[in-house]
């Protein structure tokens, strides 16, 4: 079964320190793995995607993942928070054997940023 | 390229009356899937429609269905509304190219509110 636990559901951080979310899954097989990002109020916008080609994964905004098998982590980083990042973070994974099209998504991590 | 869109964005209906939600993919992307999002589940997947058929259904109540048109658009309906059906309703659409992406994108959402 696919599956991810997100570990933390709030985390806070300063403008300018480091941002880091965190996410562990389950799968079977290899699986593709997401970071998706909703504002308030408004849809989920991609961050960034593995699927078994780099390890460490660059995305947009200035966000990195990397994918480690054997902790089976997918952990989110930024180097320096901004506070246009503060939002709901989704940790994903998918499967093919389940349907590539059938996500499976994590409970959420809220971030705030304060000034 | 324009993005999804989903129609309507706000949408309030009563106990027991039906509700159709509308979807039109990213312009040459097939596949449409269906999520639903509550502060208490999470996202959850519904389904996905490909090609008019669907190939993949979550686990929710027959009250839920959809449908895929030639032109990739999608509706669902939900019947007999329950107060729990309250939620975010999310379309995203995936081009579905040979040895591509499975990554989804998805649209602003419709939020619809049972009284």
């Amino acid at each position: 079964a696919q599956s991810v636990t997100q570990l933390d559901s709030h985390v806070s951080v300063s403008e300018g320190t480091p941002v880091l979310l965190r996410c562990n899954y389950s799968s079977s097989y290899s699986p593709s793995l997401f970071w998706y990002v909703q504002h308030p109020n408004k849809g989920l916008q991609l961050l960034l995607k593995y699927t078994s080609a780099a390890t460490l994964v660059k995305g947009i905004n200035g966000f990195e993942a990397e994918f480690k098998k054997s902790e089976t982590s997918f952990h989110l980083t930024k180097p320096s928070a901004h506070m246009s990042d503060a939002a709901e973070y989704f940790c994903v994974v998918s499967d093919l054997l389940a349907g590539a099209n059938n996500l499976f998504f994590g409970t959420g991590t809220r971030l705030t940023v304060i000034p | 390229k324009a993005g999804v869109t989903q129609t309507p964005r706000y949408l309030i209906k009563t106990r027991g009356q039906q509700v159709t939600l509308s979807c039109s993919p990213i312009s040459g992307h097939r596949s449409v899937s269906w999520y639903q999002q509550t502060p208490g589940q999470g996202l959850q997947f519904l389904f996905e429609y490909f090609s008019e058929t669907q190939r993949n259904k979550g686990n929710f109540p027959g009250r839920f269905s959809g449908r895929q048109f030639s032109n990739s658009r999608s509706e669902m309906n939900v019947s007999t509304l329950e107060l729990g059906d309250s939620a975010l309703y999310l379309c995203a659409s995936n081009p579905i190219v040979a040895g591509g992406t499975d990554t989804q994108y998805f649209g602003p959402g419709t939020r619809l509110t049972v009284l």
